[in-house]
């Protein structure tokens, strides 16, 4: 079945790093994806957005990157923040789905 | 501030109980939904409204029902509450087609 899915369920990474959080999906006809980012006891809240049309989209400090051959999407957050801690969701559309989230952690 | 508003923020029921949870958005959006998280299953989709006085049903319908009041509001209904449906339960609205969502802060449901 088709499926919108993670690599890694926990990512921890030194303040100032850059961190790379993957998302894979398989639905073919997806052409909007989105990060969220869900901090504790919050919802989820709207990162940044790409459509099919385009591979690589930046926002402050956060780039996503689609590769449609390979169905995978990227996160790249540059010079974490301890702020940056949560749990990243990517999702898919049409239908909106989303994966089951990795969980950043910045250590001082 | 514009944006999603959740009521109650918590709640604890007994097996059978029932209640209303409310959803309420200022952005005039079309689009409704209400989705469930449960650790490690990311959030799953309950039912939704596309636009005003249309609901259909998510992934996890079975023990919900809704109500999409008017265009700002979107209630969701457990009838008999059932220790499965322990969640946090999440509201959201869009304009409609491919566009992000914007999330309430959730409701925290246990069910004993």
């Amino acid at each position: 079945g088709e499926s919108v899915g993670l690599h890694l369920p926990t990512l921890s990474v030194q303040e100032g790093d850059n961190s790379i959080i993957n998302c894979a999906y398989s639905n073919s006809a997806s052409d909007y994806f989105i990060w969220y980012k869900q901090e504790s006891g919050k919802g989820p809240q709207f990162i940044i957005d790409i459509r099919s049309n385009m591979d690589k989209r930046q926002g402050q400090r956060v780039t996503v990157l689609l590769n449609k051959t390979v169905k995978h999407l990227s996160l790249q957050i540059a010079a974490t923040q301890p702020g940056d801690s949560a749990v990243y969701f990517c999702a898919e559309n049409p239908p909106m789905r989303f994966g089951a989230g990795t969980r950043l952690t910045v250590k001082p | 501030n514009a944006g999603v508003t959740q009521t109650p923020k918590f709640q604890v029921l007994k097996t059978g109980q029932s209640m209303t949870l409310q959803c309420a958005q200022d952005m005039n959006h079309n689009s409704m939904y209400w989705y469930r998280q449960d650790p490690g299953m990311g959030l799953r989709l309950i039912y939704y409204s596309a636009s005003e006085g249309t609901t259909d049903k998510g992934e996890v319908p079975n023990g919900y029902n809704v109500s999409r009041l008017n265009k700002r509001e979107f209630s969701l209904r457990l009838e008999s509450a059932a220790p499965s449906q322990t969640s946090v339960y999440f509201c959201a609205s869009s304009p409609g087609g491919t566009y992000g969502y914007t999330f309430g802060s959730g409701t925290r449901l246990t069910v004993v």
